[in-house]
């Protein structure tokens, strides 16, 4: 079956460390996003990728960072730089055709005390 | 650049009984809109989609929406509420520059038994 997997589903780290959360797809698409989910606030862009090897900031980019080396895979740090890390991250991917809708990953919640 | 504002942040109905959830866009032009539903939990699940093509949408689970170009709304509508339709719904609308997708802040439907 196609489709977007997030892992792990739920995450726990110490203020200070770096912690990378995997987005893989396997529905062939080109563009691949990531977003910040924080209640009552919709989502936020962190990052994007419309292509391998090339990737974009998007709203609140601070305190992550991005790799796109295979168009299957988006993966997201969280550095010690972001403040607030403690949120629900939901990776995305879209086709490189006209259509806008994405599809979306289940989403891996971080917590860090 | 195009936005959306969701009217209300929670809605609750009791089971059986119709379900509107509104949205407002703002855009100098017909854009695509789109409603997405969460899950408790959960990725997200595009629920409908409107490109143009006509102004009743009809997407999965009973739900469509109308688009009203006088009115600059895109609400979502359901006859017949079940309890399995409690969720976090957004109402979204392509960020064409980035191809991206600029969510609603989020409506939290509630079914009452």
């Amino acid at each position: 079956d196609g489709g977007i997997t997030q892992s792990p589903k739920y995450l726990f780290r110490k203020e200070g460390q770096n912690v990378t959360l995997s987005c893989e797809q396997n529905l062939n698409h080109d563009a691949m996003y990531w977003y910040r989910q924080d209640p009552g606030q919709g989502l936020r862009l962190i990052y994007y990728s419309q292509i391998v090897n090339d990737f974009q900031k998007g709203d609140i980019a601070e305190g992550y960072s991005v790799s796109r080396e295979k168009k299957e895979s988006f993966p997201l740090t969280v550095t010690s730089a972001q403040k607030n890390p403690t949120a629900f991250y939901l990776c995305a991917s879209k086709s490189g055709t006209g259509a806008y809708e994405q599809y979306f990953g289940p989403g891996t919640r971080l917590t860090v005390t | 650049a195009q936005s959306v504002t969701q009217l209300d942040s929670h809605v609750s109905v009791s089971e059986g009984t119709p379900v509107l959830l509104r949205c407002n866009y703002s855009s100098s032009y017909s854009p695509s809109l789109f409603w997405y539903v969460q899950h408790p939990n959960k990725g997200l699940q595009l629920l409908l989609k409107y490109t143009s093509a006509a102004t009743l949408v009809k997407g999965i689970n009973g739900f469509e929406a109308e688009f009203k170009k006088s009115e600059t709304s895109f609400h979502l509508t359901k006859p017949s509420a079940h309890m399995s339709d409690a969720a976090e719904y957004f109402c979204v609308v392509p960020d064409t520059g980035r191809r991206a997708l600029t969510f609603g802040s989020g409506t939290r439907l509630q079914v009452q038994p």
